[in-house]
């Protein structure tokens, strides 16, 4: 079972649209962290949220952070084909502790020029 | 943000031999260091968490004695591979793990380090 279970796996979309994409879980998290990988790379991180319902904006990245504190989207305004990769979520809390991300499987997203 | 380096990039090594891998926080000291393996097209994997100056906690399923795993100083951990094997070929990456000003933890990845065994 996976404990965060992100969706869609796959999205394409034309340059300039919006997108979201969203990481769900039924646990609850201390932190949450957003990652974006491309291919051979590591990940890098974009951000991390801690508080229920925070919003943080990162230029036309929007992540929140849900009131419960088990789950996070993150929006795109206008994408564009520098915002293609693979976005990972990674909370930190149970049922693993504060020692260890668990990881989703990520969102694969393709900006189309 | 904090920067985590990791060396070689790629390697390609033959059958049996043995591969060190090395894992550096360029910019902050990491008292937790974790190591991953990553397939094609998922996620990560968590190998093993390293303590500085500890032994390795490795997860289960990892072999602790192929998969050699120090954390000398605050700085540094290395991930040797023994007797590596052509199923170990993967992509390796390590993590470092920093205490962000607002008292939560973030984790810092390296570029991450190709491995193939002949």
């Amino acid at each position: 079972t996976q404990l965060l279970e992100q969706s869609p796996q796959f999205l394409s979309i034309q340059e300039g649209e919006n997108l979201t994409v969203y990481c769900n879980s039924s646990s609850v998290f201390s932190s949450l962290q957003w990652y974006r990988q491309e291919p051979g790379e590591g990940p890098v991180l974009l951000v991390t949220v801690v508080t229920g319902g925070e919003v943080k904006k990162l230029k036309r990245l929007t992540f929140q952070f849900g009131d419960a504190r088990k789950d996070s989207s993150l929006h795109i305004t206008a994408a564009q084909p520098g915002d293609t990769g693979l976005y990972l979520c990674a909370g930190l809390g149970a049922p693993y502790g504060n020692n260890r991300l668990a990881f989703g499987k990520g969102n694969q997203v393709v900006v189309i020029p | 943000g904090a920067v985590v380096s990791q060396h070689p990039s790629w390697v390609i090594c033959k059958s049996g031999t043995s591969v060190k891998i090395e894992c550096r926080s360029l910019d902050f000291q990491a008292t937790t260091m974790f190591w991953y393996r990553q397939f094609p097209k998922q996620s990560l994997m968590l190998m093993a968490t390293s303590n500085e100056g500890s032994k390795a906690t490795y997860e289960q399923g990892v072999e602790k004695d192929k998969f050699l795993i120090n954390h000398a100083s605050l700085t540094l951990s290395t991930l040797t591979v023994t007797s590596a094997h052509p199923e170990d070929s993967s992509f390796y990456i390590c993590s470092a793990r920093a205490l962000h000003t607002g008292h939560y933890y973030e984790q810092y990845f390296g570029p991450g380090t190709r491995l193939t065994v002949t």
